[in-house]
């Protein structure tokens, strides 16, 4: 089975902190994928990748960035930190023909205090 | 733009009833489409997916879902509810080239099981 990984399940930091999110994933998958899930909003896109060193805006990268040096690594950086980028974040991946949808990993909850 | 809306938050049922989740979408073009399912504290586990073809589309966990282009839905439905399925379920359509390769999704919707 293809596998997510998400290094931490939770994660509390401080206002302006610089935050580091990482991802892993061991399919060979091109495509990954950042989203912010909060209640009554659903998943939101932050960000994605086709390949390495290819970056592509979604819906609410502002205060965010990622970084892809390798192809199953894809991390998400948050520059200095708000509250209101407490959230539960989500990384996926599937490769070019994703016919069978999105592997997700097990979700990261960041608390910024 | 696309969307997706799913009008129920919270739905709850006894065990051993049916259920229909809602789904309605809005997309230019054939839409690709999705239900995945979160556990508490999980990630999300797609159930079922829709490309083309036949629109009753059978997925895991004894769940199915129909496309209906002239409604722009794709509901949800499982004809037993069993309390394993308390969970927030999420319907998203596949946009950008190909379909798949940016996905968007409902708000969710909250399933409670009462014994």
């Amino acid at each position: 089975d293809v596998k997510v990984t998400q290094s931490s399940r939770y994660l509390v930091k401080r206002t302006g902190e610089k935050v580091f999110l990482e991802c892993v994933q061991d399919m060979d998958h091109e495509n990954m994928f950042w989203y912010r899930q909060d209640p009554g909003l659903g998943l939101r896109l932050i960000y994605f990748s086709y390949d390495v060193k290819m970056k592509e805006k979604g819906d609410i990268p502002e205060g965010y960035s990622v970084s892809r040096e390798k192809k199953e690594r894809f991390s998400l950086i948050l520059e200095s930190a708000s509250t209101n980028q407490t959230s539960m974040y989500l990384c996926a991946s599937t490769p070019p023909q994703g016919v069978n949808g999105y592997t997700f990993g097990s979700g990261t909850r960041l608390t910024v205090v | 733009a696309q969307s997706v809306t799913q009008p129920d938050i919270h739905i709850t049922v006894s065990e051993g009833a049916s259920l229909e989740l809602r789904c309605n979408y809005s997309y230019g073009a054939t839409p690709y489409l999705f239900w995945y399912v979160q556990s508490p504290g999980q990630g999300l586990q797609l159930l079922l997916k829709y490309f083309s073809g036949d629109t009753l589309v059978q997925g895991i966990k004894g769940f199915e879902a129909e496309f209906k282009r002239s409604q722009s839905s794709f509901n949800l439905r499982k004809p037993s509810v069993h309390w394993s399925d308390a969970a927030e379920y999420f319907c998203a359509v596949g946009a950008g080239s190909g379909g798949y390769n940016k996905l968007i999704f409902g708000a969710g919707t909250r399933l409670a099981v009462h014994p």
